[in-house]
């Protein structure tokens, strides 16, 4: 089993519609929970981080953690073109020895 | 503020030529280091990592070799390049618990 699962997608949704993109990881003790947007041929930047259970707002953003079913998903409302890219879960445990764990990513598409 | 160089951001090398891509961190002191592969349409892969001087974990077996001198410089490495280590490679860092920060990555082909 993966640490950190993600649909690879392509996912496509058209324009101004909400995008839904989710990941499940597998180690219990996980703390802390990341998404990342990467652009082809770019390095990932942070978009969002969530540390607790419930719901987590940054504009258009939305990071949802249910930490019971391990499983964490990142909402994109009024989905533009220039949101179109890979999009990372990444999983950190606690302690100063965690490491960073990242899922293959989805990719999303927003159509015209 | 903080900020992380990583050089050079390209570079094709010859199969069994030796490696050496270096990062460095401004602004911060005793981050958690990373060095990350991305194949291409792939997911990234965790190579090393290290929370402190000296101190190196290994993710994956393989040719490639980390090493970290001083607090805020992470070097990989490698002596005999095979085809199969082209790929992007991004160092990061981190301090405990929180977001992790990225270079700019060193796209290397070998020929």
């Amino acid at each position: 089993q993966k640490e950190v699962e993600q649909n690879s997608g392509p996912l496509s949704v058209p324009e101004g519609a909400i995008a839904s993109l989710n990941c499940t990881y597998s180690d219990r003790g996980s703390q802390s929970f990341f998404w990342y947007r990467q652009y082809s041929g770019k390095s990932p930047e942070l978009i969002m981080f969530i540390y607790s259970n419930g719901d987590k707002e940054d504009g258009r953003f939305t990071a949802q953690l249910n930490k019971a079913s391990q499983y964490v998903s990142l909402l994109i409302r009024d989905s533009q073109p220039s949101d179109s890219a890979t999009y990372l879960c990444a999983v950190k445990g606690g302690g100063t020895a965690s490491k960073l764990t990242f899922g293959t990513g989805t990719r999303l598409q927003v159509t015209l | 503020s903080q900020t992380i160089h990583q050089w050079p951001a390209t570079l094709v090398q010859p199969v069994g030529s030796p490696l050496s891509l270096e990062c460095t961190v401004e602004g911060t002191s005793n981050p958690n280091l990373y060095w990350y592969r991305q194949a291409a349409g792939r997911g990234l892969q965790l190579l090393f990592y290290s929370v402190g001087i000296g101190q190196i974990s290994s993710e994956v077996p393989q040719n490639l070799s980390a090493s970290r001198p001083q607090d805020r410089q992470f070097i990989l490495s490698s002596k005999k390049l095979l085809l199969s280590d082209s790929g992007f490679y991004l160092c990061a860092w981190t301090r405990t618990g929180t977001e992790a920060f990225f270079g700019q990555g060193t796209r290397l082909t070998v020929v």
